[in-house]
């Protein structure tokens, strides 16, 4: 079973500034990232899909890179606005294994 | 397309009672998951089938739980006899294919008193 670990729980930024945060997963036997957007009361989103060790992402002002040898992806949103305000997932998919394992999400804030 | 459509939105029933989560998945995705959102554990992974066959089922958690998917485009979840501790939102999701993300459907809201 993959544990899947994002940092920091909840974050809070002002509205214009820009802002990471991190998902950790297991490094071996690794086969696939996905990041996903969720705001209040509606489904997650996907963002990113990404397989290959320094896969760089990137959609309008939302980018995410990738490090499989060390387990560890960010995403970053540059020039925060309010509508950037969601729990972001990340989730990670071993060799062998269709299903996505979850992780628990940052709550991100956006405050005018 | 409509995405993935799942009914109902809302559920409320008494411990004991049968429910049926049902879900539609968009057409030509060949995976479907089935997931459980609650505070405590997040997003858990249920089971998952492809090409409508049940590929891993190791997450359902007990044997009062059982999915099944008769065609590419119709797939159920079933809880009997429902318990308060299932009470939780139930996602089903599909995929083109595995490098793909995934589409989420709305969600069911279940409660059981």
């Amino acid at each position: 079973i993959l544990n899947v670990e994002q940092s920091p729980q909840s974050l809070h930024v002002q509205e214009g500034d820009s802002t990471n945060f991190t998902c950790s997963f297991p490094s071996s036997n690794f086969y696939a990232l996905h990041w996903y957007r969720w705001e209040t009361a509606k489904s997650p989103e996907a963002l990113f899909v990404m397989t290959l060790n320094g896969d760089e992402k990137k959609k309008g002002r939302i980018s995410a890179t990738l490090n499989t040898k060390e387990g560890y992806s960010y995403l970053y949103i540059k020039g925060s606005q309010p509508e950037d305000s969601a729990t972001y997932l990340c989730a990670s998919r071993g060799g062998g294994a269709d299903g996505l394992t979850f992780g628990k999400g940052t709550h991100l804030i956006i405050q005018p | 397309d409509a995405g993935v459509i799942q009914s109902p939105r809302h559920e409320v029933t008494e411990m004991g009672q049968e429910v049926t989560l049902r879900c539609k998945p968009i057409s030509g995705h060949n995976s479907l998951f089935w997931y459980r959102q609650t505070m405590m554990r997040g997003l858990e992974l249920l089971i998952y089938f492809n090409n409508n066959v049940p590929i891993d089922d190791s997450g359902m958690p007990e044997d009062r739980f059982s999915a099944k998917m008769p065609n590419a485009s119709f797939s159920t979840l079933k809880i009997q006899p429902s318990e308060p501790r299932d009470s939780a939102v139930y996602f089903c999701a599909s995929s083109y294919r595995v490098t793909y993300g995934y589409t989420f459907g709305s969600g069911t809201r279940l409660t059981v008193v």
